[in-house]
């Protein structure tokens, strides 16, 4: 099993429709755990850190759930901006040793 | 704000070439890390760094070497260029903990 699967989609959603990734890993250890968009191999960029508690910034909801050992991405209201490409991350126990990604889920939101 | 700076943006390099793909970092990171990334592979860990003096190799080493006799600096080293090192690069730092990574622009290789 790979540490750290995304379905790599593309997901097509029309403009205004609400959205959800998830993404599974396989080390009940794992620490801390990431949101990144990446545009056309661009850098990736951190979109938001995803909390136990679960987390919202603005449009976006991360969910983490430790008992199944995934985490969500929701996002609501597309827009034509968010068509991108989002890799999940997450990091290991003291934040050193490896941190996997997600070979990333792409998203295209049509007019 | 530099943040994490990766060069050159673009190499084009022959079979058997060697170099040194520069990144460095201001914001003392203790953490720094660098990745592949191919299409439909997603980023794959190269070589990563815990603080200066000290590396580690991670999913694809082979063909690369790395050394970090600095906190801001992790330069990536290409002994003998082949033609399946084309690929782009990526730089990334953080603190340790749980903190997120921070991402160099990339270096865009080819070699032929």
């Amino acid at each position: 099993r790979k540490e750290v699967e995304q379905d790599p989609g593309p997901f097509n959603v029309p403009e205004g429709a609400t959205v959800a990734f998830n993404c599974t890993y396989s080390n009940s250890a794992s620490q801390s755990f990431f949101w990144y968009r990446q545009d056309c191999r661009k850098e990736p960029k951190l979109l938001m850190s995803v909390y136990s508690s679960g987390n919202e910034d603005g449009r976006f909801t991360a969910q983490l759930n430790r008992a199944s050992q995934y985490i969500s991405l929701l996002i609501r209201d597309s827009k034509l901006s968010d068509s991108a490409t989002y890799l999940c991350v997450v990091k290991p126990p003291g934040g050193y040793q490896k941190v996997t990604f997600g070979t990333g889920t792409k998203l295209q939101v049509i007019p | 704000n530099a943040g994490v700076t990766q060069t050159p943006k673009f190499q084009v390099l022959k079979t058997g070439q060697s170099m040194t793909l520069q990144c460095a970092q201001d914001m003392n990171h203790e953490y720094m890390s660098w990745y592949r990334q191919d299409p439909g592979m997603g980023l794959r860990l190269i070589h990563y760094s815990v603080g200066a003096g000290i590396t580690d190799q991670g999913e694809v080493p082979n063909g690369y070497n790395v050394s970090r006799s600095t906190t801001e600096d992790f330069p990536l080293r290409l002994l003998s260029a082949a033609p399946s090192q084309t690929s782009v690069y990526f730089c990334a730092s953080s603190v340790a903990g749980n903190s997120p990574l921070h991402f160099g622009n990339g270096t865009r290789l080819t070699v032929t």
